[in-house]
C-alpha cells in the first residue's frame, strides 16, 4: 500500500530564513515523488519531482528536496525563505500497487512568512 | 508550455441539477486525465483516472452514476455532477498529462472550479 505523511500541518518562518516541510512516505514499490505548491486562487504547481534519478532533487524558486529511503522522507527545504513562498505544499507519491498506478497527495503545510 | 484550463471556474446550482465542468489541455494531447476534489483547508482526493476513448477508472468511494466522465479528445475531458446536492459543494480540479509520459510524469493542474450547491 502506498501513504504519504506531511508531518506539520502549519510551518512559520522568518524571512530569510531556513525552510524545511517534511514528508514522509509509504510504498510497496519504488515510487516517484513530487512536491506542489498551491497559491491562493490559483492552480497547483510542480515544484520538484524524484523519479530514482539523483536524490537531490532542485526544484523551481531555490526548492529543493532530499529523496532518503533508509528514513522513507523526502522533506522539502529552501536556504532562505521570501514572502511570495506563502502558500500551501503538498507533498505527492506515485507509483504501481496490485498492476494499477496510484496517486496520492499528502495533506498538505501551510507555508507562513514572517516580515 | 503544458497548460491545462477548466471552466467554469466558479458555478453555483439549486439542488437537483447538474453542473458540467470541463478541462482542456491548451498546448499538449493528454491521453490521460485526472479530476480531484478539495474541501476547504484539505488535501486533494482523486476521484476518477480519465482516459481518452474509453471509460474512467473511479476511486474507492466516488459514485459513478454520479460523477460522470467523459474524455472525448485529446485536449478534452469533462465531469458532470449530476443531480447535485450541497454535500457535492466543493472545489473540483482537474489534471493532464502528455502521452508517452509514463507512469512516473508530471501532471499539469487546471486553476479548479469552484462548486457551490444551494
Amino acid at each position: 500500500a502506498q501513504s504519504v505523511t506531511q508531518l506539520d500541518s502549519h510551518v512559520s518562518v522568518s524571512e530569510g530564513t531556513p525552510v524545511l516541510l517534511r514528508c514522509n512516505y509509504s510504498s510497496s514499490y519504488s515510487p516517484s515523488l513530487f512536491w506542489y505548491v498551491q497559491h491562493p486562487n490559483k492552480g497547483l504547481q510542480l515544484l520538484l519531482k524524484y523519479t530514482s534519478a539523483a536524490t537531490l532533487v532542485k526544484g523551481i524558486n531555490g526548492f529543493e528536496a532530499e529523496f532518503k529511503k533508509s528514513e522513507t522522507s523526502f522533506h522539502l527545504t529552501k536556504p532562505s525563505a521570501h514572502m511570495s513562498d506563502a502558500a500551501e505544499y503538498f507533498c505527492v507519491v506515485w507509483g504501481v500497487y496490485s498492476s494499477a498506478s496510484k496517486i496520492i497527495f499528502g495533506s498538505g503545510t501551510r507555508l507562513s512568512i514572517r516580515p | 508550455g503544458a497548460v491545462v484550463s477548466q471552466h467554469p471556474s466558479w458555478v453555483i446550482c439549486k439542488s437537483g441539477t447538474s453542473v458540467k465542468i470541463e478541462c482542456r489541455s491548451l498546448d499538449f494531447q493528454a491521453t490521460t486525465m485526472f479530476w480531484y476534489r478539495q474541501f476547504p483547508k484539505q488535501s486533494l482526493m482523486l476521484m476518477a483516472t480519465s482516459n481518452e476513448g474509453s471509460k474512467a477508472t473511479y476511486e474507492q468511494g466516488v459514485e459513478k452514476d454520479k460523477f460522470l466522465i467523459n474524455h472525448a479528445s485529446l485536449t478534452l475531458s469533462t465531469l458532470t455532477v449530476t443531480s447535485a446536492h450541497p454535500e457535492d459543494s466543493s472545489f473540483y480540479i482537474c489534471s493532464a498529462s502528455p502521452p508517452l509520459a509514463g507512469l512516473s510524469d508530471t501532471q499539469y493542474f487546471g486553476p479548479g472550479t469552484r462548486l457551490t450547491v444551494l
